[in-house]
């Protein structure tokens, strides 16, 4: 597609629940990153996808946290039992390998638990 | 590590007047550094980026922002603010590796630009 598109834009769930977060980048791009933006915070690194590399985890906040991406292309990111402080926008980026020419950034998935 | 700190939180100013916001950075190699515009209910939009090209580096909306080694910043600027410029501002720095391939990107905390009539 021409840009990074993620779904839903919206989901409200009660704590506790999982939820699934979905992201497409655009088609090319080998690097994808899913990051958090909390209401009054700037943006927190969740992890990294590079090509065929072992992704980056350092920024999951817990182990209740964990993303896939199937065929280099399509990401997933997975929260377990999710509790009221995950509530955020949850933004997903994608660049050509180096990103020397920029990220492209969703329009996100604002996560809301009750 | 990288980091990078953006010095104001808000920055107030009235239409027709200069904009300044300001930017420092820690890099262990040769940064990329990057300016991201957050409208409000709106998506991240990429304003500008240096690559280690020219140090005064051009984007949209008529921003620039310059690269300054010796005082390790990257201030974004204007020369006059329209009311449609009031929006969030994050400055970003990412890494390149030993392999010349970029890392994760660090963002600032945000900048929160108002723009008076």
């Amino acid at each position: 597609g021409a840009g990074v598109s993620q779904s839903p834009s919206n989901k409200v769930t009660e704590k506790g629940k999982d939820v699934e977060l979905r992201c497409d980048p655009i088609s090319g791009h080998t690097a994808l990153y899913w990051y958090r933006q909390s209401l009054g915070q700037g943006l927190e690194f969740l992890i990294y996808f590079q090509g065929n590399s072992a992704p980056d985890k350092s920024g999951l906040p817990s182990d209740r946290f964990s993303a896939e991406r199937t065929g280099g292309s399509v990401s997933t990111l997975t929260i377990q039992r999710t509790q009221q402080e995950d509530s955020a926008v949850y933004l997903c980026a994608s660049s050509l390998g180096t990103g020397g020419g920029g990220y492209t950034f969703g329009s996100g998935t604002r996560l809301t638990v009750v | 590590a990288q980091s990078v700190t953006q010095l104001d939180s808000h920055v107030s100013v009235s239409e027709g007047t200069p904009v300044l916001l300001r930017c420092n950075y820690s890099s262990s190699y040769s940064p990329s550094l990057f300016w991201y515009v957050q409208h409000p209910n709106k998506g991240l939009q990429l304003l500008l980026k240096y690559t280690s090209a020219a140090t005064l580096v051009k984007g949209i909306n008529g921003f620039e922002a310059e690269f300054k080694k010796s005082e390790t910043s990257f201030h974004l600027t204007k020369p006059s603010a329209h009311m449609s410029d009031a929006a969030e501002y994050f400055c970003v720095v990412s890494d390149r590796d030993y392999g010349g391939a970029t890392n994760k990107l660090i963002f600032g905390t945000g900048t929160l630009l108002a723009v008076q009539p």
